[in-house]
């Protein structure tokens, strides 16, 4: 399995804030990394896939990027709605891997 | 719009057995492959198994391999899930997942049930 070091795994940040959450992949992912939004009692919502392609109706805030084996998601202007856990997740090879997952808190 | 809803969750002792549920609508579903995955506090997001379009081929975690057994009926549009020995680190919400694509390939998921909810406890 691959496993996938997410960090930091809490951030508390201001409306308006530039965010990074980084996810560390042990080995080349040649870019299968999706990222997704968990709001508490609801499944996990795609936000990027292919590491830096935004899903349908994500808002454009969202963002990501690679550099190697690291994964960025950055929320360029942290809204309220923004609130919730965040996970990466690595499909290059099965069985499918998780990062542990970021709560990101307004403060 | 897809829609994925699953059903059979409940509180269930060690070494017994449960049968998960997921009917889907909205979508051409002998066209997509099907994943099953879990969530607890201590285990994390966890993907669990996937089920090709057509049952041909079938993958399972290492942590569920010999217990669990994904199948389909495309009759239905139903993906099952059939939990065997189950042990009290299965405990987890259980979501079913639609693939995008009709095999394992490309393993993101853009579209999840609600989850059900399983315990296994004495």
């Amino acid at each position: 399995a691959i496993p996938l070091t997410q960090s930091p795994s809490f951030l508390s940040a201001s409306v308006g804030d530039r965010v990074n959450i980084t996810c560390r992949a042990s080995q080349d992912l040649d870019s299968t990394l999706a990222w997704y939004q968990q709001t508490p009692g609801k499944p996990p919502k795609l936000l990027i896939y292919y590491a830096s392609i935004l899903q349908s109706g994500v808002p454009s805030r969202f963002s990501g990027s690679e550099s190697g084996t690291d994964f960025t998601l950055t929320i360029s202007s942290l809204q309220p709605e923004d609130c919730g856990n965040y996970y990466c997740q690595q499909y290059n090879r099965y069985p499918l891997t998780f990062g542990g997952g970021t709560k990101v808190e307004i403060k | 719009q897809v829609q994925l809803m699953e059903s059979g969750g409940g509180v269930v002792q060690p070494g017994r057995s449960l049968r998960l549920s997921c009917t889907a609508s909205g979508f051409v579903f002998n066209t997509f492959a099907m994943h099953w995955l879990r969530q607890s506090p201590g285990r994390g997001l966890e993907w669990v198994a996937i089920i090709w379009d057509d049952g041909t081929s079938k993958y399972y975690a290492d942590s569920v391999k010999g217990r669990f057994t994904i199948s389909r009926d495309n009759a239905k549009n139903t993906v099952t899930l059939h939990m065997i020995n189950v042990r009290v680190e299965d405990t987890a919400v259980y979501y079913c997942a639609k693939a995008v694509a009709r095999s394992g390939f490309n393993g993101y998921v853009a579209d999840w049930g609600q989850g059900t909810v399983v315990t296994v406890s004495a």
